[in-house]
Order: structure tokens, then sequence, then C-alpha cells
């Protein structure tokens, strides 16, 4: 157990409607980053959250959104979904420090987001 | 985008044979990472090099580091039915906030 959870586990949408996951960091992690992971492929970065600001992100739209919260804790919102967004979700907390990109990540168990 | 490429994509051994696992990526990067996914649930954490390290070891993991060749391995001495998971490589690049996952060696250990 990493200590980082997630929710929900299983989420099924249709197109077009919006949906929140939820992920809590590690105690003591001042960084959540999220990844997409669609079926046999390796996780894709979205974006990174830092001391409640965005501090990176990858190639996705910006129907994409995120939140983190003082107490370290994050959302991850997603507009008008297509079918393409059907993937398993992760966020991964880690210790973000001076001079080092990316410290060891600990990560969450996914949400499975179906969309119909 | 994915930058690292694991190599080979599948693998199937004998428990108590060694696996290994390579990885090649594109760019200079700060650190390389190899993480462990069991059936599609979370990663998890096996190790992390740097770029001025060439070698590092944690129990039965052996991880090279070739920034020249912008390469890595991952090799697992003596695996166990247990290791049979999904093993990635990931990025991290100077002053770049994202990390970057290979689509992963799917390793199979049979009993």
């Amino acid at each position: 157990e990493t200590g980082v959870t997630q929710s929900p586990t299983h989420l099924i949408k249709t197109r077009g409607q919006q949906v929140t996951l939820r992920c809590s960091s590690q105690s003591g992690h001042n960084t959540v980053s999220w990844y997409q992971q669609a079926l046999g492929q390796g996780p894709q970065f979205i974006f990174q959250y830092y001391r409640e600001e965005e501090n990176g992100r990858g190639n996705f739209p910006p129907r994409f959104s995120g939140l983190q919260f003082p107490n370290y804790s994050s959302e991850l919102n997603v507009n008008a979904l297509e079918l393409d967004d059907s993937a398993l979700y992760l966020c991964a907390s880690s210790l973000l420090t001076t001079g080092i990109s990316y410290n060891e990540q600990f990560f969450g168990p996914g949400t499975r987001l179906t969309v119909l | 985008s994915q930058q690292g490429e694991e190599d080979p994509q599948a693998l199937s051994i004998q428990e108590g044979e060694n696996a290994t696992m390579n990885c090649s990526y594109k760019t200079s990067i700060n650190n390389l990472q190899w993480y462990r996914q069991n059936s599609g649930r979370g990663l998890v954490h096996l190790i992390l090099i740097r770029s001025n390290e060439r070698e590092k070891h944690s129990g039965r993991l052996r991880v090279t580091l070739d920034t020249s060749k912008k390469s890595s391995s991952l090799l697992i001495t003596a695996s166990r039915a247990a290791d049979t998971a999904s093993y990635f490589c990931a990025t991290a690049e100077y002053n770049n906030n994202d990390m970057r996952f290979g689509a992963g060696t799917r390793l199979t250990v049979k009993p």
C-alpha cells in the first residue's frame, strides 16, 4: 500500500458528460501528478500540481483540468467526455525538491473510467 | 507522448531464471525510473537511477544506465511467479515537469 487513495474505483459515463475523479496524496508529499493509461499502453502524463498550482502539462486538451487543495488532495475534471477518454486514470504523489525533477512517485490504485 | 520504449514487449520465462528488460529513450534526462504494474492496478516504484549513475542494485533487481546510448536495462535475478507483471521505464527530464513512460514489457514467470 502506497498511502495514495483514489475514488471512485470504477465509473461509467456517457459521451458528453462531465466527470470528477479524486485523489488523496501520501502524507508529507507536496506534488500530485495525473496520468491516463489506455489498455495495453503506458501511462500518459496529463498534468502535475505543486503547491496548488499547475506545474506542468502533457498533450491533453483544456477540457482536462485539475485542482490541488491545501491538504494535498486533488481532483481531475474532464468535460465533454469522448469515447477515447475510456481509460485507467492514475494519480501519483511525490515530494518535489529543488533541482531534482521527479523523485520516486507513489501511485494510487486508479479509477477505471468507461465512456459509452 | 511516450519517450521510453521497452524491449521486448513480452517475455515468458521459468521460475528461477533471470529476466532482462531494456528501455531506450530519446532526450537528455535527469533520472530514469522503473515501475511494476500488476493487472491494471497502480504502479509500484522499483528503482530510480540518476543520470550520473551507471548501475544500481535493490534486492534481486539490477538497473544499468548508459546515457551515451540513451538506454537502460532492468535485470531481475532468480525470478518468481510473483514477479509476473508489466514493467515500465519512465524518464524525467531537466526543466520539464512531465514524466514519460514507455509501453512496458509484459513479464510472465511460469512456476
